[in-house]
C-alpha cells in the first residue's frame, strides 16, 4: 500500500461547482498533515493545514479522520483559477522529518 | 523577505556528467529537504538537513550527494548522470520541526540528454 494515496482524476467541473478530494495514508504515526496546490510546471505552494477539528479558509474546508486514516479537500464554488494539481502531503513523524506526498489530484474549472 | 531561491532554474547534462544543484532557505529556516519531482508524480524525498547534519534520506542511489553550509544553504550533487534523472528538483526550507508546512523554491529543471 503507498503510503498517501489519492484519486489522481481529472476533475472537470463547470464554475460554481463544488468538488471534494479524498485522500489516504498509511502510517498510523502520522503527524501532520497537508494540502499543497500546484501549478503547471510551478513549485507546490502550501494551502492549507489540516486538523482534527477541521478548518476552514474562505471557500476550502480540510477534514482530517484519524481513526480511518483519511484526509478531505472540499472547494465551493470554484473558480477557473482553482484549476491546479492538489496534492495531499502527510508528515510522517515528529521532528525533523519529510514530507511524503501523494500523486496529486488534477482539477480543471470549466467556464 | 526572500523566498527560498534556487539555482540554476534550468539545466541540460548529457549523461554520465555531474551537477550540483543549489538553494538558499527563507532566513532563519534551518533545516533543507531536497525533493525530485518527475512528471506526473508528487514530489519524492532524496535528503533533509537540519543544522548541517544529514537528518534524513530518501530511496535514492549514492550517485546523490547533498550538503549544508554553516548559513544553512545547501547543494545537491548528482554525479554520472542518467537519462531518469531528468526531472524538477525542489528545495525546501523550514523551521525547526516543519510541523508548520514546508516553503518551495521554484526548482531548477534539469534535463540529460
Amino acid at each position: 500500500r503507498k503510503e498517501v494515496e489519492q484519486d489522481p482524476g481529472p476533475f472537470n467541473v463547470p464554475e460554481g461547482a463544488t468538488v471534494a478530494f479524498n485522500c489516504t495514508y498509511s502510517n498510523s504515526a502520522s503527524q501532520s498533515f497537508f494540502w499543497y496546490r500546484q501549478d503547471c510546471r510551478k513549485e507546490p505552494k502550501l494551502l492549507m493545514s489540516v486538523y482534527s477539528s477541521g478548518n476552514e479558509d474562505g471557500r476550502f474546508t480540510a477534514q482530517l479522520n484519524r481513526a480511518s486514516q483519511y484526509i478531505s479537500l472540499l472547494i465551493r464554488d470554484s473558480k477557473l483559477s482553482d484549476s491546479a494539481t492538489y496534492l495531499c502531503v502527510v508528515n510522517m513523524r515528529s521532528g525533523n522529518t519529510p514530507l511524503v506526498f501523494g500523486k496529486g489530484t488534477r482539477l480543471s474549472v470549466i467556464a | 523577505d526572500a523566498g527560498v531561491t534556487q539555482s540554476p532554474t534550468h539545466l541540460i547534462k548529457t549523461r554520465g556528467q555531474q551537477v550540483t544543484l543549489r538553494c538558499s532557505p527563507i532566513s532563519g529556516h534551518k533545516s533543507v529537504s531536497w525533493y525530485q519531482q518527475v512528471l506526473g508524480q508528487g514530489p519524492q524525498f532524496i535528503f533533509q538537513y537540519y543544522e548541517k547534519e544529514e537528518r534524513g534520506r530518501g530511496n535514492f542511489p549514492d550517485r546523490f550527494s547533498a550538503r549544508q553550509f554553516p548559513n544553512y544553504s545547501s547543494e545537491l550533487n548528482v554525479n554520472a548522470l542518467l537519462l531518469g534523472d531528468s526531472a524538477l528538483y525542489l528545495c525546501a526550507s523550514s523551521q525547526s520541526t516543519g510541523d508548520y508546512g514546508y516553503t518551495f523554491g521554484s526548482g531548477t529543471r534539469l534535463t540529460v540528454v
